[in-house]
């Protein structure tokens, strides 16, 4: 079975550092991997998606993310956080064959810090 | 581009009481998701729709939750009777199928709240 995990429930850093959201996979087979985020009260937004043979991916306003096969990883990433990247972030997994079934992992709520 | 619509964005309601979610989502999309987000459980996938047809519906947590795509343009979920613990944010989100890494688009959601 499908499954992906973000093992930290909260990431705190301060505005002007680099900040990292983890996220591990397991699946059988080559997945299609996202990072969305989500705002208080509204849906999710995308944010970005590994494509096949970059290991590391750019996305919006600003964020990027790494693969890491033998790792099984695709953490998100940005150089410099902003107060108002301060959200809860999700990673998802869809397999690359049969159907579009998308699972997501419980969500990092990231703060930044002024 | 109008966006994934859901409707109501609150529904209040009281125990055995039948409740209906609605979703209109992006046209053209093929695809159709209805998840259901708790602090407990997270963001749950309870069923999905291509082309109007239910493809999984392993997520639907009993039979008393219901899910139907009529057309193109519209899906409901129908909870009958309603529990205080159903009581969560639904999420209708649609995609395309150009290829297989669309991301999904959600709409803002349903807050439901079971008394």
């Amino acid at each position: 079975a499908q499954s992906v995990a973000q093992p930290e429930d909260q990431v705190n850093v301060a505005e002007g550092n680099p900040l990292t959201v983890k996220c591990t996979y397991s699946v059988s087979g080559n997945p299609y991997l996202f990072w969305y985020v989500q705002y208080p009260n509204r849906g999710l937004q995308f944010l970005l998606k590994y494509i096949t043979g970059d290991n590391l991916v750019k996305g919006s306003y600003g964020f990027e993310a790494e693969f890491n096969k033998s790792q099984t990883s695709f953490h998100l990433k940005k150089p410099s956080a902003l107060v108002s990247d301060s959200a809860l972030y999700f990673c998802a997994v869809r397999l690359n064959t049969g159907g579009f079934k998308t699972i997501f992992g419980a969500g990092t709520r990231l703060f930044v810090k002024a | 581009d109008a966006g994934v619509i859901q409707s109501p964005r609150h529904e209040v309601t009281e125990m055995g009481q039948e409740v209906t979610l609605r979703c209109k989502p992006i046209s053209g999309h093929d695809y159709l998701f209805w998840y259901r987000q708790t602090m407990m459980r997270g963001l749950e996938l309870l069923i999905y729709f291509n082309n109007n047809v239910p493809i999984d519906d392993s997520g639907m947590p009993e039979d008393r939750f219901s899910a139907k795509m009529p057309n193109a343009s519209f899906s409901t979920l129908k909870i009958q009777p309603s529990e205080p613990r159903d009581s969560a944010v639904y999420f209708c989100a649609s995609t395309h199928d150009r290829n297989r890494n669309s991301p999904l688009h959600f709409g803002n959601g349903t807050r439901l709240t079971v008394t």
